[in-house]
């Protein structure tokens, strides 16, 4: 099976920065996409990681290491619209490039 | 360019009731997948396509049918609607090694 985690809830200050968590254990694993999901909105890609390290983005980082099943999204210097789901998925092996996503971590940026 | 587009965007079914969801991508992309999302579940996949004329069963395929009678097009069909099924659900493409680009989302709800 396939199992990704992130937390459910986050709250945080604007002009702060926010470091969002994602675990996965995956029966495969090609790679792994980071996207912003506003509330009754589609998801917008923000990442993409398939090597270990980090990347970065204007505002936007996101890390992954691959031994420890592990990827972190890092927002700096937070806006007021930067509340919004934010969720974490795994592209599985096995062709299709399926992703597997988390349930997403609800972000809310407060003055 | 209008990217990934839906129809409808509301609808609401009696139980037993039948309707497909039309979804339509002008970026030329091979793949085209269906999700639907509820709250605390996460997106999860139902079916997706790898080119025109061919269909795949994702993670929750049961009480749906789908058809890519044309590249530019993914077709997700209700044979007969029930309350389970009242969810948003949202149309993506990607190309073969992208990212995916998602439709607005279509809330449906089976009473």
């Amino acid at each position: 099976g396939q199992n990704i985690d992130q937390p459910t809830e986050m709250t945080a200050t604007e002009g702060a920065i926010v470091q969002i968590n994602c675990t996965y254990q995956t029966s495969g694993f090609n790679g792994l996409f980071w996207y912003q999901q506003h509330a009754g909105e589609a998801p917008t890609f923000l990442s993409y990681n398939v090597l270990d390290g980090l990347e970065e983005k204007g505002r936007f980082s996101s890390f992954l290491s691959r031994s420890k099943g592990y990827s972190y999204l890092l927002l700096k210097e937070l806006q007021m619209k930067d509340s919004a789901s934010y969720l974490c998925a795994v592209i599985l092996t096995g062709g299709g490039n399926k992703l597997t996503f988390g349930t997403g971590t609800q972000l809310k940026v407060e003055l | 360019n209008a990217g990934v587009t839906q129809t409808p965007k509301f609808r609401v079914l009696k139980t037993g009731q039948s309707m497909t969801l039309l979804c339509a991508q002008d970026m030329n992309h091979e793949y085209m997948y269906w999700y639907r999302q509820d709250p605390g579940m996460g997106l999860r996949l139902i079916h997706y396509s790898v080119g025109e004329g061919t269909t795949a069963k994702g993670e929750v395929p049961d009480g749906y049918n789908v058809s890519r009678l044309k590249k530019q097009n993914f077709l997700l069909g209700l044979e007969s609607a029930a309350p389970s099924q009242t969810s948003v659900y949202f149309c993506a493409s990607s190309s073969s090694l992208g990212e995916q680009y998602f439709g607005p989302g279509t809330r449906l709800t089976v009473t």
